[in-house]
């Protein structure tokens, strides 16, 4: 299986902060990979795919990079309801296999 | 739009089953795959499997064989998850998530909350 490790686990910011998330994978899984939020106590949410590509009515403070083994999640300029539990996802192979989660809190 | 509708939460005994359904709408059921994924309390999101939803061919993830069983009823264009014998490491939220290319899931049912507890 193809195992996904996330960085920070947890990390601390401000509004209006830029953070970088990153989320290695134990191959490489060319730019298969999926970034979703999940809000306490909702779904998850698609927020970039295929490593770089914007889904649907997301804003465009949220971008994604990265390809093989190495990607980032970034989001400028924070906002309140971005504080949240950010997780990536490789969809390169079956099994399907997640991060372990980045935990988003306000300082 | 599309929409994924769960059934409502579940309290069960240890040794019941139990049954949660995924009712869509919006799109064309049988077009895109449809995946199940499990949250434990407090834990993150770990994909069970998935089933094409035009031949009915289920395929599970390792840990989710046996006991788990996903099925169709394409004339309701609704999908679920059976889990028999429960047991209390089965106290998870159950989410259904649709393809919208294989292995990238843009439309989530809202979870089902299983509580197995005697």
């Amino acid at each position: 299986d193809i195992r996904m490790t996330q960085s920070p686990s947890s990390l601390s910011a401000s509004v209006g902060d830029r953070v970088t998330i990153t989320c290695r994978a134990s191959q490489t899984i060319s730019s298969n990979l999926n970034w979703y939020q999940q809000r306490p106590g909702k779904a998850p949410k698609l927020l970039i795919y295929a490593a770089s590509s914007l889904q649907s009515g997301v804003p465009s403070r949220f971008s994604g990079s990265g390809s093989g083994t190495d990607f980032t999640l970034t989001i400028n300029s924070l906002q309140p309801e971005d504080f949240a539990t950010y997780y990536c996802q490789q969809s390169y192979r079956s099994p399907r296999t997640f991060g372990q989660g980045t935990k988003l809190e306000i300082k | 739009q599309v929409q994924l509708v769960q059934s409502e939460s579940e309290l069960k005994e240890p040794g019941a089953s139990v049954k949660v359904s995924c009712k869509t709408s919006g799109y064309t059921f049988t077009t895109y795959a449809m995946n199940w994924v499990r949250q434990a309390p407090g834990q993150g999101l770990e994909w069970m499997g998935w089933i094409h939803t035009n031949t009915g061919n289920p395929t599970y993830a390792q840990g989710f064989t046996g006991r788990f069983v996903f099925s169709l009823d394409t004339s309701v264009s609704t999908a679920y998850l059976q889990i028999s014998s429960l047991k209390a490491e089965d106290t998870a939220v159950y989410y259904c998530a649709k393809d919208n290319q294989p292995g990238v899931w843009g439309s989530w049912g809202q979870g089902t909350l299983v509580t197995v507890s005697s």
